[in-house]
């Protein structure tokens, strides 16, 4: 079973536009971490935010916000004001902390492009 | 923060040659580092755990004979694509894990990633 489901494959907006892209999880730990990426054209993975299973806290920085929801086991990212640079590909990761190794489960990504 | 370098960065080899990727934790050390495979436009899928000091633990389906993992240290993890073919290129990251202050749990550290083009 899929541990980290992105279901928007690709979203366009227009710049200025506000986009919230999904993430549902499951897991069967108590202790886990949910994580978002971005995966500029570069390839390189630009970590956005790391967020553990006790803080269910809305996350504000700057034009990005999360949204954890433990009761519907989504960890949503929102860009405000989106803008041109925003377009790349965003992953949305689980870590269960007392897997060993602490292997990532990555979702499928969502394709975000923003159109000037 | 902690940084994860790969080299190469790109490679361009033939069909039939090696190609070794390595994957270095350049401020702390990893005892867990962690290789990914990543086609066009797909997510990252996990190929191997590798722990230093033992064996990789490969994930179903890939070949630990064509992929060959060796952890020597705690700074350096290397792959080695055996016998490359076309469709063995891809992007391939590594990374690095590293036990969060407090204890409970675990960072992971993403390299910059490899392009592997096999003609």
């Amino acid at each position: 079973a899929q541990k980290v489901t992105q279901a928007q494959t690709e979203i366009s907006v227009v710049e200025k536009e506000d986009v919230t892209l999904d993430c549902v999880y499951e897991t069967r730990d108590t202790t886990y971490y949910l994580f978002w990426y971005k995966q500029p054209p570069s390839g390189e993975l630009v970590f956005l935010i790391r967020r553990n299973s006790f803080d269910e806290q809305n996350e504000i920085s700057g034009r990005y916000s999360w949204n954890f929801q433990k009761s519907t086991s989504s960890f949503n990212f929102t860009i405000t004001a989106s803008q041109v640079v925003d377009s790349a590909v965003y992953f949305c990761a689980l870590s269960e902390a007392w897997n060993t190794g602490n292997q990532f489960y990555f979702g499928t990504g969502t394709s975000l492009t923003v159109i000037p | 923060g902690a940084v994860v370098s790969q080299h190469p960065s790109r490679v361009i080899c033939k069909s039939g040659t090696s190609v070794k990727i390595e994957c270095r934790s350049l401020d702390f050390q990893a005892t867990t580092m962690f290789w990914y495979r990543q086609f066009p436009k797909k997510s990252l899928m996990l190929m191997a755990t590798s722990n230093e000091g033992s064996k990789a633990t490969y994930e179903q389906g890939v070949e630990k004979d064509k992929f060959l993992i060796n952890h020597a240290s705690l700074t350096l993890s290397t792959l080695t694509v055996t016998s490359a073919h076309p469709e063995d290129s891809s992007f391939y990251i590594c990374s690095a894990s590293s036990r969060l202050r407090g204890g409970v749990g675990y960072e992971q550290y993403f390299g910059p990633g490899t392009r592997l083009t096999v003609t």
